[in-house]
């Protein structure tokens, strides 16, 4: 299968900074990414999709100028937590879909998350 | 109702023993994914099947379209095998719906 990357696998920052996450597809062009947000012991919510070259769509519930999502890239996706506060900790993880049939058969493939703990 | 059940919640089993995840839809479904993610909270996709059985190493997950039915199967299960394992169902508009988890712990 395909490989995603996410960078960095754990950070820890203050109240009230930004934290920048990166999404990277290694091996194939996702034209499609999604956010995952997972709390302790809970299942995986989708916070957004974002297409490349437009706006990600938001899932309800999720503010869109706290999340800030960029896929500038058919490679890169970034999502940035402004303003982080403790209840902003969590469990973020992006997957990647690719669109074209190279026998994937539009499959998503996960990267290994990132834990922010914002103290 | 939640569309995606999963059961059991949780289970522990000792080495060597066959294990059986079960998993049930309400919705219509293009694919149905079985993932695995460990402790440090990595995901690992393990299948996704539209239809039929497929199997990889000790692993092995059938699917009845009809019965809207999906069970994960692990023979001859090990420590190692410890870990959350998750359903999701991709609907039709290619959006991944969510199970709860089943915790597998495989004591030695």
């Amino acid at each position: 299968g395909a490989v995603v990357s996410q960078h960095p696998s754990r950070v820890i920052c203050k109240s009230g900074t930004s934290v920048k996450i990166e999404c990277r597809s290694l091996d194939f062009q996702a034209t499609t990414m999604f956010w995952y947000r997972q709390f302790p012991k809970q299942s995986l919510m989708l916070m957004a999709t974002s297409n490349e070259g437009s706006k990600a769509t938001y899932e309800q519930g999720v503010e869109k100028d706290k999340f800030l999502i960029n896929h500038a890239s058919l490679t890169l996706s970034t999502l940035t937590v402004t303003s982080a506060h403790p209840e902003d900790s969590s469990f973020y993880i992006c997957s990647a879909r690719e669109e074209a049939d190279r026998g994937y058969h539009n499959e998503q493939f996960f990267g290994p998350g990132t834990r922010l703990t914002v103290l | 109702k939640n569309e995606v059940e999963q059961s059991p919640q949780n289970l522990t089993a000792q080495e060597g023993e066959f294990i059986t995840i079960n998993c049930s839809y309400s919705v219509g479904i293009s694919a149905l994914h079985w993932l695995q993610q460990h402790p440090g909270g990595g995901i690992v996709s393990l299948f996704m099947l539209s239809s039929g059985k497929k199997k990889h190493g000790r692993l092995i997950a059938t699917i009845n379209i009809q019965e809207k039915h999906s069970s994960l199967h692990i023979t001859a299960s090990h420590p190692r095998d410890s870990a959350v394992y998750i359903c999701a169902v991709k609907d039709s508009n290619y959006q991944l719906i969510w199970g709860a988890g089943t915790k597998l712990i495989i004591k030695p």
